[in-house]
């Protein structure tokens, strides 16, 4: 089953900050976190492997609750280049299978 | 990083033929790749699993008779798509995991456009 990602979609204004949620009903390895816009491939933020760690660069940050099976996307002061679909994807082993959640679509406007 | 490559990026084609998409690890060898299919607005769906050497597992409801996976090498899959028609439009992303077997490299998409 598709991992369900909250808000579906979300506008802000440069400088804001946002949080995206990521929630499985699976026991969870890993979370994996993308950005993708339109057309192109989805890249590479982070992974959150189980251990309930919180990873960060710069202003993009994540948490895994692996007993909870949640994980979460932090955006401060976001910047136009934000903006595209973040997609959770999860992993219940290792070897990188991974189930993408719903997405959540956000636009970073001035 | 490490790098994926996929070709073509986009194809149109006529109802009824065939089309094939490669997908290239250009700087490290990938034992597994996986392929992913995305319709418009909507999330990344995995089709099935490519092993080199074997053959590819694929996920409930995808049709192997249709979807033809050839994993010939440590550094390239190729997807098939047979006897295309107007539903099978969508984008097609291959992606192979990491050394570490964590992380994935996506290909830069093949957007599918079956007239």
């Amino acid at each position: 089953q598709q991992p369900v990602q909250s808000p579906q979609a979300v506008i802000l204004r440069e400088g804001e900050d946002a949080v995206i949620n990521c929630s499985s009903s699976k026991a969870l390895y890993s979370v994996h976190w993308y950005r993708q816009k339109h057309g192109e491939a989805p890249v590479f933020l982070m992974i959150l492997l189980k251990g309930g760690e919180q990873k960060g660069h710069d202003k993009i940050s994540a948490s895994f609750n692996e007993k909870k099976q949640q994980s979460s996307l932090y955006l401060t002061a976001s910047q136009l280049s934000y903006s595209g679909t973040y997609f959770c994807g999860t992993a219940t082993g290792t070897a990188s299978k991974l189930t993408f959640g719903t997405g959540t679509r956000l636009q970073v406007t001035l | 990083g490490a790098v994926v490559s996929q070709h073509p990026s986009w194809v149109i084609c006529k109802s009824g033929t065939s089309v094939k998409i490669e997908c290239r690890s250009l700087d490290f060898q990938a034992t597994t790749m996986f392929w992913y299919r995305q319709f418009p607005k909507q999330s990344l769906m995995l089709m099935a699993t490519s092993n080199e050497g074997s053959k590819a597992t694929y996920e409930q409801g995808v049709e192997k008779d249709k979807f033809l996976i050839n994993h010939a090498s440590l550094t390239l899959s190729t997807l098939t798509v047979t006897s295309a028609h107007p539903e099978d439009s969508s984008f097609y992303i291959c992606s192979a995991p990491d050394r570490a077997n964590e992380k994935l490299f996506f290909g830069s998409g093949t957007q599918l456009s079956v007239l």
